[in-house]
């Protein structure tokens, strides 16, 4: 149990395009979900916090028009980088938290986002 | 906001060799998790272990919640071992804070 499925594994986007990263909890309800950026050889860094039916909380320093995210159901999140550039490019992660009194994430596998 | 501490950074091991990790944190959490970051990415749950000792397999963990520190043993080790190891910790309800890692290398 407690699958969480991110898709797709890997984009490549041209300069100005937009990208959607979609999060889904299979097999659970999750409350809240998180997206996290990773650098190469660096730790995860959580970029914003989305519960289920309200607007997400961005962490300081992120682009909340940049980085749009949208938890719309119990089992899905999505995050979309508009107008992606080259800095963009990193490795995007989700995880879930379901409804059970722990506060165990589960996370996804992971998006690898190239912009050229 | 939790400062998150692990050591070794890197460790390099023989297979069949034994180690132990460290996960040193600031402040009180009741959520501790320890994860292992395959080479492909995927971050794969090892342990959820806020306070306690638990095992699995050649892999064990134990928090001592009062002290804030958590250690990861790994023992009998195989080279798909391998991999950044984190330990992330919270607050109940709130955000994970992440450590730095530890990059382990199991050579055959």
């Amino acid at each position: 149990g407690a699958v969480v499925s991110q898709h797709p594994s890997r984009v490549i986007c041209k300069s100005g395009t937009s990208v959607k990263i979609e999060c889904r909890s299979l097999d659970f309800q999750a409350t809240t979900m998180f997206w996290y950026r990773q650098f190469p050889k660096k730790s995860l860094m959580l970029m914003a916090t989305s519960n289920e039916g309200s607007k997400a909380t961005y962490e300081q320093g992120v682009e909340k028009d940049k980085f749009l995210i949208n938890h719309a159901s119990l089992t899905l999140s999505t995050l979309t980088v508009t107008s992606a550039h080259p800095e963009d490019s990193s490795f995007y992660i989700c995880s879930a938290r379901g409804t059970t009194l722990e506060n165990i994430q589960y996370f996804g596998a992971g998006t690898r986002l190239s912009v050229l | 906001g939790i400062q998150v501490e692990q050591s070794p950074p890197d460790l390099i091991l023989q297979e069949g060799a034994n180690s132990t990790l460290r996960c040193n944190f600031s402040d009180s959490v009741n959520n501790l998790q320890w994860f292992h970051q395959n080479p492909w990415g995927q971050l794969i749950n090892l342990f959820y272990i806020p306070s306690g000792t638990k095992q699995n397999g050649r892999l064990s963990a134990t928090t001592v919640a009062t002290e804030r520190y958590s250690l990861l043993y790994i023992s009998s080790s195989q080279t798909t071992d391998s991999g950044v190891y984190f330990c992330a910790v919270g607050v109940s309800g709130s955000r994970l804070t992440f450590g730095e890692g530890t990059q382990l290398t199991v050579n055959p």
